[in-house]
């Protein structure tokens, strides 16, 4: 079937560096995604969304850019910091009328070396 | 604003009980979800309700697990008879009416012996 998936299960960073985490997604009628943040021992936090009519939106120190081509979704973080380690996932959703379920990826573990 | 509130954080019980997880969704969110999140399967959808009538329950590993939304302002996950494969940590989320984006609890750890 498909699903979402993450091409690094681990990524180290140096403080300060930026961070590009991939997600691949293999269903061609998603028309929405999104990026949640995990820290250890809490719930997924929203970072990120981007429509499928989009390529590429901005937020605080993040930024997602999406290639429909290819079904890749990244996300950069820059200047990371010790408090963006966390496990990062991407979700999608969907295009089915009436569906608001997003389909999760595994997660990648983002570890910031200070 | 009060996020998502779930209770309890932590539960441990021993295999064969009955185990009651119970989500409050953010104030005006229609949509709510229930996931369940382990190392090995990541997190899964179990079910979710929309205006309090479920959606989709698909995700719901089996007849052991139920799931009832009695009113816009809670909801529960029952697991009986509990076993030890269902130890996860169990995650309620809820979204506005129409809106992909779900705000997530803190979960709730639960181990069955």
């Amino acid at each position: 079937g498909e699903s979402v998936g993450l091409h690094l299960p681990t990524l180290s960073v140096q403080e300060g560096d930026n961070s590009i985490i991939n997600c691949a997604y293999s269903n061609s009628a998603s028309d929405y995604f999104i990026w949640y943040k995990q820290e250890s021992g809490k719930g997924p936090q929203f970072i990120i969304d981007i429509r499928s009519n989009m390529d590429k939106r901005q937020g605080q120190r993040v930024t997602v850019l999406l290639n429909k081509t290819v079904k890749h979704l990244s996300l950069q973080i820059a200047a990371t910091q010790p408090g963006d380690s966390a496990v990062y996932f991407c979700a999608e959703k969907n295009s089915g009328a009436g569906s608001y379920q997003l389909t999760f990826g595994k997660g990648t573990k983002l570890s910031v070396i200070p | 604003d009060a996020g998502v509130i779930q209770s309890p954080r932590h539960e441990v019980t021993e295999m064969g009980q009955e185990v009651t997880l119970r989500c409050k969704p953010i104030s005006g969110h229609n949509s709510l979800f229930w996931y369940r999140q382990t190392m090995m399967r990541g997190l899964e959808l179990l079910i979710y309700f929309n205006n309090n009538v479920p959606i989709d329950d698909s995700g719901m590993p089996e007849d052991r697990f139920s799931a009832k939304m009695p009113n816009a302002s809670f909801s529960t996950l029952k697991i009986q008879p509990s076993e030890p494969r269902d130890s996860a940590v169990y995650f309620c989320a809820s979204s506005f009416p129409n809106v992909e984006t779900q705000y997530f609890g803190p979960g709730t750890r639960l181990l069955v012996l």
